[in-house]
């Protein structure tokens, strides 16, 4: 079935700049998300893209998209402590049933030290 | 607008109890979900409701209902808590397939069962 493999942790230092990678399985998601959780929050879309972009940009986020091997990274440029949170990558699945309910990856914990 | 509202925050209830969470939504939108969220192992899915008077089991549907007697609402019934049943709960729904399913979540309900 679908499946959605991300690195569990990551630490970086103020300013520098985060890249957190995820591989996914299935080829026919149409849509690949990033969504953040601060601590004690529920999950908040950061960005997405569509499975025919190759790279999209959004202030300091950047994400990337190998579709033909199925990987997807989100850099986010010039780290800030405010960006300490855990990461989630999303895709939709191919299969019918649900009508848009997302796979996520078990999250990325981004700690970012001063 | 509110938007998702989950209700209660949290609770701790007693193994062989019976709960319900609340999950309200006030954008008129199609599809709800309800995921779970544990440590390492990210959001699955429980049930969905492509449409009032309509659901359907997600990833791990065993010892939970659901009812979708209107657009708004969305409960999730636990008939007879265990204690691995101990996890963050939360409430999602998306715009329309045009939005490339972005989900809205609600804040989560924190619930521990002993």
């Amino acid at each position: 079935g679908e499946d959605v493999e991300q690195s569990l942790f990551l630490s970086v230092r103020e300013g520098d700049s985060s890249v957190i990678n995820c591989t996914y399985t299935d080829s026919s998601s149409t849509y690949l998300y990033w969504y953040k959780q601060e601590p004690g929050a529920g999950l908040q879309l950061l960005t997405y893209i569509f499975s025919n972009m190759d790279m999209k940009q959004d202030q300091r986020l950047t994400v990337l998209l190998n579709k033909k091997d199925k990987h997807l990274s989100l850099r986010i440029a010039d780290t800030q402590t405010g960006d300490s949170a855990i990461y989630f990558c999303a895709e939709t699945p191919g299969y019918g049933g649900s009508q848009g309910n997302l796979i996520f990856g078990k999250g990325t914990k981004l700690s970012v030290k001063p | 607008i509110a938007g998702i509202t989950q209700a209660p925050t949290s609770q701790i209830l007693a193994a062989g109890r019976r709960m319900t969470l609340r999950c309200t939504q006030d954008m008129r939108h199609n599809a709800m979900y309800w995921y779970r969220q544990d440590l390492g192992l990210g959001l699955r899915l429980i049930h969905y409701s492509n449409t009032a008077g309509t659901t359907g089991k997600g990833e791990v549907p065993d010892g939970y209902s659901v009812s979708r007697a209107n657009t708004d609402d969305f409960p999730l019934t636990l008939a007879s808590a265990v204690p691995s049943q101990t996890s963050v709960y939360f409430c999602a729904s998306p715009p329309s397939r045009g939005s490339g399913y972005e989900q809205f979540f609600g804040p989560g309900t924190r619930l521990t069962v002993l």
